[in-house]
Protein backbone atom coordinates (compact mmCIF):
# COMPACT_ATOMS: atom_id res chain seq x y z
CA UNK A 1 0.00 0.00 0.00
CA UNK A 2 1.01 3.80 -0.33
CA UNK A 3 1.45 5.76 2.50
CA UNK A 4 3.07 9.07 3.92
CA UNK A 5 3.99 10.01 7.05
CA UNK A 6 4.20 13.31 9.25
CA UNK A 7 4.63 14.60 12.13
CA UNK A 8 1.02 15.35 13.91
CA UNK A 9 2.46 18.35 15.62
CA UNK A 10 4.95 20.85 15.68
CA UNK A 11 5.35 23.89 17.81
CA UNK A 12 7.78 26.91 16.71
CA UNK A 13 8.40 30.64 17.96
CA UNK A 14 7.44 33.74 15.76
CA UNK A 15 9.72 34.52 13.40
CA UNK A 16 11.97 31.50 13.21
CA UNK A 17 12.54 28.98 10.67
CA UNK A 18 10.46 25.48 10.96
CA UNK A 19 10.68 21.80 8.76
CA UNK A 20 7.83 19.90 8.06
CA UNK A 21 8.99 16.25 7.35
CA UNK A 22 6.90 13.46 5.21
CA UNK A 23 8.72 9.93 4.71
CA UNK A 24 6.60 8.03 2.20
CA UNK A 25 6.26 4.66 1.00
CA UNK A 26 4.78 4.37 -2.24
CA UNK A 27 5.47 2.23 -5.53
CA UNK A 28 5.96 5.56 -7.46
CA UNK A 29 4.73 8.96 -7.89
CA UNK A 30 4.03 11.87 -10.57
CA UNK A 31 5.80 14.08 -7.56
CA UNK A 32 5.48 16.08 -4.02
CA UNK A 33 2.68 18.36 -2.73
CA UNK A 34 2.37 20.45 -0.20
CA UNK A 35 -0.95 22.46 1.06
CA UNK A 36 -2.40 24.07 3.78
CA UNK A 37 -5.09 24.68 5.84
CA UNK A 38 -6.40 26.67 7.86
CA UNK A 39 -9.03 25.72 10.88
CA UNK A 40 -12.81 26.00 8.76
CA UNK A 41 -10.97 26.52 5.80
CA UNK A 42 -10.09 24.28 2.55
CA UNK A 43 -6.85 23.21 1.55
CA UNK A 44 -4.70 25.74 -0.68
CA UNK A 45 -1.85 24.38 -2.68
CA UNK A 46 1.49 25.16 -1.27
CA UNK A 47 4.05 24.05 -3.47
CA UNK A 48 5.32 20.69 -5.96
CA UNK A 49 8.14 18.76 -6.55
CA UNK A 50 8.53 16.96 -9.61
CA UNK A 51 12.24 16.51 -9.19
CA UNK A 52 14.55 15.73 -6.27
CA UNK A 53 15.76 19.21 -5.10
CA UNK A 54 14.64 22.50 -2.99
CA UNK A 55 11.17 24.71 -4.67
CA UNK A 56 11.43 28.19 -3.12
CA UNK A 57 8.52 30.17 -3.16
CA UNK A 58 8.77 32.94 -0.85
CA UNK A 59 9.07 32.09 2.41
CA UNK A 60 8.60 28.64 1.25
CA UNK A 61 10.45 25.70 0.58
CA UNK A 62 10.29 22.35 -0.21
CA UNK A 63 12.49 19.35 -0.80
CA UNK A 64 12.07 15.85 -2.11
CA UNK A 65 14.65 13.13 -2.53
CA UNK A 66 13.33 9.91 -4.30
CA UNK A 67 16.26 7.87 -2.68
CA UNK A 68 15.61 8.52 0.53
CA UNK A 69 11.61 8.48 0.52
CA UNK A 70 11.20 12.04 2.24
CA UNK A 71 10.31 15.35 1.91
CA UNK A 72 10.08 18.41 3.53
CA UNK A 73 8.37 22.18 3.65
CA UNK A 74 10.80 24.55 4.99
CA UNK A 75 9.08 27.62 6.57
CA UNK A 76 11.27 30.79 7.01
CA UNK A 77 9.85 33.96 8.56
CA UNK A 78 7.14 32.54 10.72
CA UNK A 79 4.16 34.77 11.10
CA UNK A 80 1.03 34.23 13.31
CA UNK A 81 -0.87 33.66 10.58
CA UNK A 82 1.19 30.48 9.46
CA UNK A 83 -0.75 29.06 12.57
CA UNK A 84 -2.41 25.96 10.69
CA UNK A 85 -2.30 22.37 9.19
CA UNK A 86 -0.14 21.61 6.66
CA UNK A 87 -0.16 18.25 4.23
CA UNK A 88 1.79 16.53 1.88
CA UNK A 89 0.02 14.29 -0.92
CA UNK A 90 1.53 12.22 -3.95
CA UNK A 91 -0.46 11.11 -6.93
CA UNK A 92 0.41 7.52 -7.93
CA UNK A 93 1.50 6.98 -11.51
CA UNK A 94 -0.11 3.37 -11.51
CA UNK A 95 -3.51 4.65 -11.08
CA UNK A 96 -3.89 8.17 -10.45
CA UNK A 97 -4.90 7.59 -7.22
CA UNK A 98 -4.03 11.12 -4.53
CA UNK A 99 -2.96 10.32 -1.48
CA UNK A 100 -2.46 12.62 2.14
CA UNK A 101 -0.60 12.25 4.58
CA UNK A 102 -2.57 13.06 7.96
CA UNK A 103 -1.44 16.55 8.15
CA UNK A 104 1.12 18.76 10.48
CA UNK A 105 -0.65 20.93 13.62
CA UNK A 106 1.28 23.70 13.44
CA UNK A 107 1.85 25.75 16.14
CA UNK A 108 3.67 29.35 16.41
CA UNK A 109 3.85 30.67 19.91
CA UNK A 110 4.68 34.94 20.27
CA UNK B 1 -12.98 34.01 -11.12
CA UNK B 2 -11.46 30.71 -11.05
CA UNK B 3 -13.24 28.56 -8.48
CA UNK B 4 -14.85 24.60 -7.68
CA UNK B 5 -18.17 25.59 -5.77
CA UNK B 6 -20.17 22.88 -3.78
CA UNK B 7 -23.78 23.04 -2.42
CA UNK B 8 -24.89 22.70 0.23
CA UNK B 9 -22.08 23.96 2.44
CA UNK B 10 -23.99 22.43 5.48
CA UNK B 11 -26.38 19.55 5.38
CA UNK B 12 -28.23 17.73 8.47
CA UNK B 13 -29.75 14.63 7.41
CA UNK B 14 -31.50 11.45 8.44
CA UNK B 15 -29.96 7.10 7.93
CA UNK B 16 -31.60 6.09 4.76
CA UNK B 17 -32.56 9.46 3.10
CA UNK B 18 -30.58 9.61 -0.51
CA UNK B 19 -28.69 13.25 -0.89
CA UNK B 20 -26.34 14.25 -3.18
CA UNK B 21 -23.28 17.25 -3.16
CA UNK B 22 -22.48 19.00 -6.18
CA UNK B 23 -19.48 20.28 -7.25
CA UNK B 24 -18.37 22.63 -10.15
CA UNK B 25 -15.23 23.92 -11.38
CA UNK B 26 -14.84 26.59 -14.07
CA UNK B 27 -11.54 26.36 -15.00
CA UNK B 28 -11.80 23.58 -17.85
CA UNK B 29 -9.64 20.62 -15.50
CA UNK B 30 -9.77 17.18 -16.29
CA UNK B 31 -9.04 15.85 -13.06
CA UNK B 32 -12.01 16.03 -10.43
CA UNK B 33 -11.92 14.32 -7.13
CA UNK B 34 -14.02 13.60 -3.64
CA UNK B 35 -12.27 13.75 -0.64
CA UNK B 36 -13.54 13.31 2.89
CA UNK B 37 -11.85 14.93 6.48
CA UNK B 38 -11.94 13.38 9.91
CA UNK B 39 -9.85 14.45 12.53
CA UNK B 40 -6.93 12.60 12.91
CA UNK B 41 -7.16 10.67 9.49
CA UNK B 42 -6.56 13.53 6.99
CA UNK B 43 -7.77 13.72 3.70
CA UNK B 44 -9.02 10.26 2.13
CA UNK B 45 -10.14 10.40 -1.65
CA UNK B 46 -13.32 8.90 -2.27
CA UNK B 47 -13.47 8.74 -5.99
CA UNK B 48 -11.83 10.79 -8.68
CA UNK B 49 -12.22 11.31 -12.07
CA UNK B 50 -9.37 11.79 -15.22
CA UNK B 51 -12.08 13.10 -17.83
CA UNK B 52 -15.96 12.71 -18.77
CA UNK B 53 -17.28 9.66 -18.15
CA UNK B 54 -14.20 8.21 -16.87
CA UNK B 55 -14.51 7.48 -12.45
CA UNK B 56 -12.17 5.65 -10.45
CA UNK B 57 -12.22 4.22 -7.19
CA UNK B 58 -10.27 6.20 -4.17
CA UNK B 59 -9.32 4.74 -1.00
CA UNK B 60 -12.53 4.89 0.82
CA UNK B 61 -15.60 4.58 -1.82
CA UNK B 62 -18.53 2.37 0.03
CA UNK B 63 -21.06 4.08 0.07
CA UNK B 64 -20.68 6.81 -2.21
CA UNK B 65 -21.44 7.19 -6.33
CA UNK B 66 -20.45 9.75 -8.47
CA UNK B 67 -21.07 11.01 -12.21
CA UNK B 68 -19.02 12.70 -14.78
CA UNK B 69 -21.53 13.29 -17.61
CA UNK B 70 -19.80 17.05 -17.78
CA UNK B 71 -16.50 17.95 -17.66
CA UNK B 72 -17.55 20.91 -15.19
CA UNK B 73 -19.38 18.61 -12.96
CA UNK B 74 -18.80 15.69 -10.43
CA UNK B 75 -21.68 15.04 -8.23
CA UNK B 76 -21.25 12.92 -5.26
CA UNK B 77 -24.16 10.90 -4.64
CA UNK B 78 -25.12 9.22 -0.98
CA UNK B 79 -28.03 6.67 -1.56
CA UNK B 80 -28.19 5.44 1.59
CA UNK B 81 -26.06 7.64 4.28
CA UNK B 82 -25.07 5.78 7.55
CA UNK B 83 -23.95 8.01 10.85
CA UNK B 84 -20.23 7.01 9.97
CA UNK B 85 -20.84 9.36 6.71
CA UNK B 86 -20.73 11.98 8.97
CA UNK B 87 -17.61 14.45 7.82
CA UNK B 88 -16.47 16.54 6.49
CA UNK B 89 -15.99 16.23 2.60
CA UNK B 90 -13.76 18.29 -0.47
CA UNK B 91 -14.67 18.27 -4.07
CA UNK B 92 -11.23 19.37 -5.94
CA UNK B 93 -9.89 19.80 -9.58
CA UNK B 94 -6.59 20.13 -11.56
CA UNK B 95 -5.15 19.55 -14.38
CA UNK B 96 -3.36 16.54 -15.44
CA UNK B 97 -0.07 19.00 -15.87
CA UNK B 98 3.63 19.29 -14.34
CA UNK B 99 2.25 20.96 -10.86
CA UNK B 100 -0.72 18.64 -10.15
CA UNK B 101 -2.24 21.77 -8.04
CA UNK B 102 -5.67 20.71 -6.77
CA UNK B 103 -8.02 24.01 -6.22
CA UNK B 104 -10.88 23.09 -3.13
CA UNK B 105 -13.95 23.74 -3.09
CA UNK B 106 -15.11 25.44 0.42
CA UNK B 107 -16.33 22.13 2.05
CA UNK B 108 -19.78 20.74 3.01
CA UNK B 109 -20.64 20.04 6.29
CA UNK B 110 -22.48 16.90 6.68
CA UNK B 111 -24.26 15.24 9.30
CA UNK B 112 -26.24 12.03 9.35
CA UNK B 113 -28.36 11.69 11.83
Amino acid sequence: GQSLEQPSEVTAVEGAIVQINCTYQTSGFYGLSWYQQHDGGAPTFLSYNALDGLEETGRFSSFLSRSDSYGYLLLQELQMKDSASYFCAVRSNRDDKIIFGKGTRLHILP
Amino acid sequence: EAQVTQNPRYLITVTGKKLTVTCSQNMNHEYMSWYRQDPGLGLRQIYYSMNVEVTDKGDVPEGYKVSRKEKRNFPLILESPSPNQTSLYFCASSFLAATDTQYFGPGTRLTVL
